[in-house]
């Protein structure tokens, strides 16, 4: 099966810093990999997507990487902000096809003013 | 543009009730999603369908049955609650094709006594 680990435990960081939230994922490596924002009482909202073959990804304050030969990918809030507080959720898509995603469990992001 | 919208909201149910979630979107999308989110589990598939009509297994199909009259509606059934199923439920929908994100509602919260 297709893994997708997030650590669990709450980030805690302060305004102004670079946050870094990790995904890694088993087995073979997806052909993109995608990271939503859900704030409480709300669904996820999609952010980024990374494909494979780019190591990079930039949107605003946001960027992603992706890691192949560590099968993982890393998600940076530069300047963070307490708006930028939220659980952020990595996804890949399911083998066999793309009709399906595997979400991991969400990395709670903190900023403190 | 309402994007995804789920009703009802909330919901409390006692154990062996029935009941009907509603997803309704209005982008168009093909394909719609159920999924229940969990403390520490994160979101399962539950059932999806990639068409007017037709439905398919997700992660955690057991108690739970579907169907896609219309493309742009979704229902969720739970024939005879049970304890096991209070959680929150969350409806997403997307274009086909690869890399297409994922588009959810706000969810529904659903307690079983």
């Amino acid at each position: 099966s297709q893994k997708i680990e997030q650590n669990s435990e709450a980030l805690n960081i302060q305004e102004g810093k670079t946050a870094t939230l990790t995904c890694n994922y088993t087995n073979y490596s997806p052909a993109y990999l995608q990271w939503y924002r859900q704030d409480p009482g709300r669904g996820p909202v999609f952010l980024l997507l990374i494909r494979e073959n780019e190591k990079e990804k930039r949107k605003e304050r946001l960027k992603v990487t992706f890691d192949t030969t560590l099968k993982q990918s890393l998600f940076h809030i530069t300047a963070s902000q307490p708006a930028d507080s939220a659980t952020y959720l990595c996804a890949r898509p399911n083998s066999g096809g793309y009709q399906k995603v595997t979400f991991g469990i969400g990395t709670k992001l903190q900023v403190i003013p | 543009n309402a994007g995804v919208t789920q009703t009802p909201k909330f919901r409390v149910l006692k154990t062996g009730q029935s009941m009907t979630l509603l997803c309704a979107q209005d982008m168009n999308h093909e394909y719609m999603y159920w999924y229940r989110q969990d403390p520490g589990m994160g979101l399962r598939l539950i059932h999806y369908s990639v068409g007017e009509g037709t439905t398919a297994k997700g992660e955690v199909p057991d108690g739970y049955n579907v169907s896609r009259l219309k493309k742009q509606n979704f229902l969720l059934g739970l024939e005879s609650a049970a304890p096991s199923q209070t959680s929150v439920y969350f409806c997403a929908s997307r274009d086909p094709g690869e890399n297409q994100p994922q588009h959810f509602g706000d969810g529904t919260r659903l307690s079983i006594l």
